[in-house]
């Protein structure tokens, strides 16, 4: 069964302060892994797709990165609007079927204060 | 362009009744998603769907769910004798095709009293 572990739960930061968020995964083959935001009361806003381990992506202040076994999204000099819940989901490779859902973690909830 | 769009944003009601939730797509987007999402949880998948037909229903809970996309574009999740265990965000995906990345509406708010 596929499973998505994020670390940490919740991160509090100050401004400017970087850090990384962890996402380990468990899936059988991965077609794909996923960075979302969510902010309160909206849904999923898509980041980053990362398909194989060594890629990197970046936006802004957010840099996404893979191996076989987790990602990390790197916040640089992180502002107030950065904060939000950021979600991490894998899209499993099942030989001969049809798998197209996202398998999510629980997410981590990030702060920025000013 | 239009997002995905989600109708209604909230919806109370009472346990033991009969509820619709409406997915807008983006237009032209062949695949269609439903996830539930409940506090402090990620979204877990419920149904997909590949134009008209449901290519995997593996995660719907019971057969109190169904969904239908009869025309290719939106769809409907409907929950028979509605539970308080329902109550959760539904959230609606598509995607351009089935390998595409997922755009998410804003969800429904379901409150099961």
């Amino acid at each position: 069964e596929d499973q998505v572990t994020q670390s940490p739960e919740a991160l509090r930061l100050q401004e400017g302060e970087s850090s990384s968020l962890n996402c380990s995964y468990t899936v059988s083959g991965l077609r794909g892994l996923f960075w979302y935001r969510q902010d309160p009361g909206k849904g999923p806003e898509f980041l980053f797709t990362l398909y194989s381990a060594g890629e990197e992506k970046e936006k802004e202040r957010l840099k996404a990165t893979l191996t076989k076994k987790e990602s990390f999204l790197h916040i640089t000099a992180p502002k107030p609007e950065d904060s939000a819940t950021y979600l991490c989901a894998v899209q499993a490779e099942i030989s001969g079927g049809s798998n197209y859902k996202l398998t999510f973690g629980k997410g981590t909830l990030l702060t920025v204060n000013p | 362009g239009a997002g995905v769009s989600q109708t209604p944003s909230n919806k109370v009601t009472e346990k033991g009744k009969y509820v619709e939730l409406r997915c807008d797509p983006i237009s032209g987007h062949t695949a269609l998603y439903w996830y539930r999402q409940s506090l402090g949880q990620g979204p877990e998948f419920l149904i997909y769907f590949q134009g008209t037909g449901a290519a995997d229903d593996s995660g719907l809970p019971n057969d109190r769910f169904f969904a239908v996309r009869p025309e290719g574009s939106v769809s409907t999740l409907k929950i028979q004798r509605t539970e308080r265990g329902d109550s959760a965000v539904y959230l609606c995906a598509s995607s351009p095709h089935r390998e595409g990345t997922q755009y998410f509406g804003p969800g429904t708010r379901l409150l099961v009293l």
